[in-house]
């Protein structure tokens, strides 16, 4: 069982806007930053977000996060087929001695 | 271009140890300000981290796999290193190694992935 919550699924059609939530706790989202991770099939996880709402250089401003509280969201604006993947949030936790805390993924379909 | 490259066996039987290396280019581990760290995926689930080292050799593990692992470098390849003892087909995994700037604490680069299976 993971200690961040994610939808395991999430969908939408090309164009739309979409949003995966993440939910933790005062020690870990509440206490610290916030970053996400896009996998495409077969690949390694890519940094997608960090300090919440940062993107790293290449990274297409499609993609946004923010965070409020013990809760963190990643968009994704003009939704287009090659962002089918998973998509997982992950942030220190205070309480585990600065350990880190995953999400457990969710999958992104694009109809 | 940092990058970074896991190698291991590729399969180990059940109770024995698992050894796996992380090899970095374009950074030293020696440079001060960045944690790397292991984190491994079992099949079709999400990400589980592992634990990190810092340069100074200070390493922080996750509590639920402490008793049985192991990360060390070796400065002098550029190199750091994991050891999971008693493994069993639970430990079958895509093993990952990243690199964590403690300024943001995030894995900002990743090696490809390295699959360990467990197996007799």
């Amino acid at each position: 069982q993971s200690v961040l919550t994610q939808p395991p699924s999430a969908s939408g059609t090309p164009g739309q806007r979409v949003t995966i939530s993440c939910s933790g706790s005062s020690s870990s989202i509440g206490s610290n930053t916030v970053g996400w991770y896009q996998q495409l099939p077969g690949t390694a996880p890519k940094l997608l977000v960090y300090s919440n709402n940062q993107r790293p250089s290449g990274v297409p401003d499609r993609f946004s996060g923010s965070k409020s509280g013990t809760s963190a969201s990643l968009a994704i604006s003009g939704l287009q087929s090659e962002d089918e993947a998973d998509y997982y949030c992950a942030a220190w936790d205070d309480s585990l001695n600065g350990h880190v805390v995953f999400g457990g993924g969710t999958k992104l379909t694009v109809l | 271009q940092v990058q970074l490259q896991e190698s291991g066996p590729g399969l180990v039987k059940p109770s024995q140890t698992l050894s796996l290396t992380c090899t970095v280019s374009g950074d030293s581990i020696t440079s001060g300000g960045y944690f790397w760290s292991w984190i491994r995926q079992n099949p079709g689930k999400g990400l589980e981290w592992i634990g990190y080292i810092y340069y100074t050799g200070r390493t922080f593990y996750n509590p639920s796999l402490k008793s049985r692992i192991s990360i060390s470098a070796d400065t002098t390849k550029n190199q750091f290193s994991l050891k999971l003892t008693s493994v069993t087909a639970a430990d079958t995994a895509l093993y990952y190694c990243a690199r964590v700037p403690l300024a943001y604490k995030i894995f900002d680069y990743w090696g490809q992935g390295t699959l360990l299976t467990v197996s007799s």
